[in-house]
């Protein structure tokens, strides 16, 4: 166990639908990233923060944000599904100091299937 | 990030060592190279990293090769719950955004 909590674990939306994904951070860590990861496939890069800011963003488009709390804990939101957006999501905590190696720890995921 | 090639699927008998390799020939003098697997549909779990000299806990061992173009993941006595996707990954850390960059991983399957 990793001590990052990630909800809902399963989660059914159609098109056009908003989400909301929510992930807590191990105790301790202030850097949270996000992941998409399409079945058959390794996990994509969707953006990360530090410290409550955008610390880097992936290839992904502007109707997936995110934010972070003063705990550090981060949510995932996406508008507009698209039946591509079915995939599981994945966040990772990290002591985030920058200038040294920070191991990433992830979180079980959570289940999106978009009908 | 360098990119890193690892083979496809690996079969492996319970109990033996199972050796894990991994090309990583642009690799850069920052980079580290990290190891995590993945049990069906569950969240990656991390299992080891290294930037030059081999490294070993509780879960594995790491050999990077001298030159560090590539390196081998091993896990010295597998169990059929070792059955998992392993993905390589060179990371370097720049004060920037540390993002992993996931491949395809290698399917390892522990067989009785």
């Amino acid at each position: 166990e990793t001590g990052v909590t990630q909800s809902p674990t399963h989660l059914i939306k159609t098109r056009g639908q908003q989400v909301t994904l929510r992930c807590s951070s191990q105790s301790g860590h202030n850097t949270v990233s996000w992941y998409q990861q399409a079945l058959g496939q390794g996990p994509q890069f969707i953006f990360q923060y530090y410290r409550e800011e955008e610390n880097g963003r992936g290839n992904f488009p502007p109707r997936f944000s995110g934010l972070q709390f003063p705990n550090y804990s981060s949510e995932l939101n996406v508008n507009a599904l698209e039946l591509d957006d079915s995939a599981l999501y994945l966040c990772a905590s990290s002591l985030g100091l920058g200038r040294s190696q920070e191991t990433q720890y992830f979180g079980p995921g959570t289940r999106l299937l978009v009908l | 990030d360098a990119k890193t090639t690892q083979p496809p699927s690996m079969d492996c008998a319970e109990g033996r060592a199972a050796n894990l390799p991994c090309n990583h020939s642009t690799i850069s003098g920052n980079e580290y190279v990290y190891w995590y697997r993945q049990i069906h549909s569950q969240g990656p779990q991390y299992i080891i990293h290294g930037l030059k000299n081999n490294e070993t806990n509780e879960m594995a061992s790491l050999i990077i090769t001298e030159d560090r173009k590539s390196s081998t993941l091993i896990l010295p006595h597998a169990t059929l719950r070792d059955t998992a996707v392993y993905y390589c990954i060179a990371l370097s850390f720049q004060g920037g955004s540390e993002k992993l960059v996931f491949g395809k991983g290698t399917k390892l399957t522990v067989n009785p």
